[in-house]
Parts: structure tokens; C-alpha cells; sequence
């Protein structure tokens, strides 16, 4: 149980074009799921936190306008990366919680490698 | 907001010893406590969690010691394999939002 999927697991696109990264959670439901970047051999940087049927809450420094989060059902947040630029390439890993288990644990998806040319 | 800090940043052993790495955390309001292991291009995994009302979690090989008073907690791996090789990032979380901030990792290499 608890898996979490992301699509696309790779991605490249050119400068300038938008690009849209799905999360899901495939065997439990999630108000909440959070996005990370990482870059190569760093840590994972929270992004935002997606709340489901709200706004999404950005961490200092992320541009909610660049950076689209939609939170549209319990099992599925979409981060839509505008206009992208060499830059924002990156990978991109979701993370979900299971609100059935009344649990602090997150369960991460595979990610997403973006590369913009 | 929450800054936590790992070291070291990279650790080799021997196959058989033990490896140890350290967090400490900086928002008093932090309960939850996990360590991730993430192998190369791969989803991190969870190994063992902690929470602020515990001092000590034990799972077979790997254990999580916490001390809240000096906001420092730490995974303990025992008799490590080279299977244990991966980066491992420890994170603190709060009730509120549940957001994790991760350490910025270390990067374990067991030597056969």
C-alpha cells in the first residue's frame, strides 16, 4: 500500500514552453501532498504544499506564478512549471500522506527529471 | 522557520562497522522525526521515524536516538552492508502543515 506515481518520469522540453507534472496516490486518499526539487547530489528542497480544494501554501522564494500547483481531488496534484528556462531544470519529487492512517509519514513518488533546452 | 542541519556530508565504513549521522533542528515546536534513504535516481524511502514523546526507536540493524533538550537526534546503523550504501537525509516536521525539512544529506559508502 501507499504508492505514490508521477508522470511524466521524464520530461524535455525547450525554453520557454510549460510543463505539467502529475502526482497521484494510487491505493489511499490525500489532502495533502508537497513538492520537492532536488538537484544533483543535494538535499530535497520543499517547494509548496498542496492542499486539496485550496490554494497551495509556497515556501519563501518559490514563485507561485511560476510554479502552478493544482490540487483538483484527493488523489491527484498537478505542478505546472511556467515558461520554463535551462534553470528550472531539475528533478521534481511529490510526496503524499495517508489521512486514513492518521499518520505523520509521507510516501514519496519516483519523481521527475525536467531538463529545458 | 525549521533549518536543520546533517553531518557529515559523506561517510565510509566498513563492511560490518557501524555508521552513526547527526541532525540537530532548530524550531522547538519539531515532534516528528524521520530518516529517508535514497538510493541513486530512486524515490526516498522511509527507514525509521521518531517522535518527540520517544528517546529511542530500535528496527533490527538501524536506530534513532533523540534528544529534544539539545534539538539533536541521530541514525545509528549497525553491522552496515553494502546495500547500506545510499544517501540518507534525515527531516523534522510540526503538527502544523506537516511540512518536512530535510538535512542536507550524507552519502554512506560501506566498503566490502
Amino acid at each position: 500500500g501507499a504508492v505514490v506515481s508521477q508522470h511524466p518520469s521524464w520530461v524535455i522540453c525547450k525554453s520557454g514552453t510549460s510543463v505539467k507534472i502529475e502526482c497521484r496516490s494510487l491505493d489511499f486518499q490525500a489532502t495533502t501532498m508537497f513538492w520537492y526539487r532536488q538537484f544533483p547530489k543535494q538535499s530535497l528542497m520543499l517547494m509548496a504544499t498542496s492542499n486539496e480544494g485550496s490554494k497551495a501554501t509556497y515556501e519563501q522564494g518559490v514563485e507561485k506564478d511560476k510554479f502552478l500547483i493544482n490540487h483538483a481531488s484527493l488523489t491527484l496534484s498537478t505542478l505546472t512549471v511556467t515558461s520554463a528556462h535551462p534553470e528550472d531544470s531539475s528533478f521534481y519529487i511529490c510526496s503524499a500522506r495517508d489521512i486514513q492512517l492518521y499518520t505523520d509519514t509521507q510516501y514519496f513518488g519516483p519523481g521527475t527529471r525536467l531538463t529545458v533546452l | 522557520g525549521e533549518n536543520v542541519e546533517q553531518h557529515p556530508s559523506t561517510l565510509s565504513v566498513q563492511e560490518g562497522d557501524s555508521a552513526v549521522i547527526k541532525c540537530t533542528y532548530s524550531d522547538s515546536a519539531s515532534n516528528y522525526f524521520p530518516w529517508y534513504k535514497q538510493e541513486l535516481g530512486k524515490r526516498p524511502q522511509l527507514i525509521i521515524d521518531i517522535r518527540s514523546n520517544v528517546g529511542e526507536k530500535k528496527d533490527q540493524r538501524i536506530a534513532v536516538t533523540l534528544n529534544k533538550t539539545a534539538k539533536h537526534f541521530s541514525l545509528h546503523i549497525t553491522e552496515t552492508q553494502p546495500e547500506d550504501s545510499a544517501v540518507y537525509f534525515c527531516a523534522a516536521s510540526t503538527n502544523t502543515g506537516n511540512q518536512f525539512y530535510f538535512g542536507t544529506g550524507t552519502s554512506l559508502t560501506v566498503i566490502p
